[in-house]
């Protein structure tokens, strides 16, 4: 039972679009959900995170929505760069302190085009 | 700081082998994961471990020991490797939240392949 889904699988965006990927969990214990960043040949990096008692969180370029009530969370990329291209991946764990036990999606791998 | 290191980079055994994954961290973190990453698969826990001496299992545990003697390092062993080991493997650490911490840090990862 994969219990964080996330869409697409890839996206293509040209450059200064708006990039964005969503993420669906099953789990209404969930209440920590960080996006990951990742290079090739590199381990994952924390990009940004959410608790469920905002709706959103932005960071520079890059914002994260949740809408607890369709257990959904999403990731918009403004300004999309070509250095963005990456794998982005959505995570959730349980009990606000848990961040060592988190449950992946399966990623998006982004292509910004110049 | 060095972050979170892991050894060695790149691994190729043989079916039925044994070896150990080594992973250090010098940030003072209780708590230390390990990951696989398969393709199209994201990252699945194999075991964690919230301080010194404790460990438990995540979803993906069979085929691989852990143990936690120190706050540093966190080695995972393959008892006999399988084909079905083949992938990246990541160590990661981070410290309770609540202590202005959340960010769980990723090492460099280890590309095993299994013959």
């Amino acid at each position: 039972q994969q219990q964080v889904k996330q869409s697409p699988q890839s996206l293509i965006v040209q450059k200064g679009g708006i990039s964005i990927i969503n993420c669906a969990y099953e789990n209404t214990a969930f209440d920590y959900f960080p996006w990951y960043q990742q290079f090739p040949g590199k381990g994952p990096a924390l990009l940004i995170a959410i608790r469920p008692d905002v709706s959103e969180k932005k960071e520079g370029r890059f914002t994260i929505s949740f809408n607890k009530s369709a257990k959904q969370f999403s990731l918009h990329i403004m300004d999309s760069q070509p250095g963005d291209s990456a794998t982005y991946f959505c995570a959730a764990s349980v009990g606000g302190g848990s961040n060592y036990k988190l449950t992946f999606g399966k990623g998006t791998l982004l292509t910004v085009n110049p | 700081n060095a972050g979170v290191t892991q050894t060695p980079k790149f691994q190729v055994l043989k079916t039925g082998q044994s070896m150990t994954l080594q992973c250090a961290q010098d940030m003072n973190h209780e708590y230390m994961s390990w990951y696989r990453q398969d393709p199209g698969m994201g990252l699945r826990l194999i075991h964690y471990s919230v301080g010194a001496g404790i460990t438990d299992q995540g979803e993906v545990p069979n085929g691989y020991n852990v143990s936690r003697s120190t706050t540093e390092d966190f080695p995972l062993r393959l008892l006999s490797a399988a084909p079905s080991q083949t992938s990246v493997y990541f160590c990661a650490s981070s410290s309770p939240a609540g202590l202005g911490a959340d960010t769980q840090y990723f090492g460099p990862g280890t590309r095993l392949t299994v013959l």
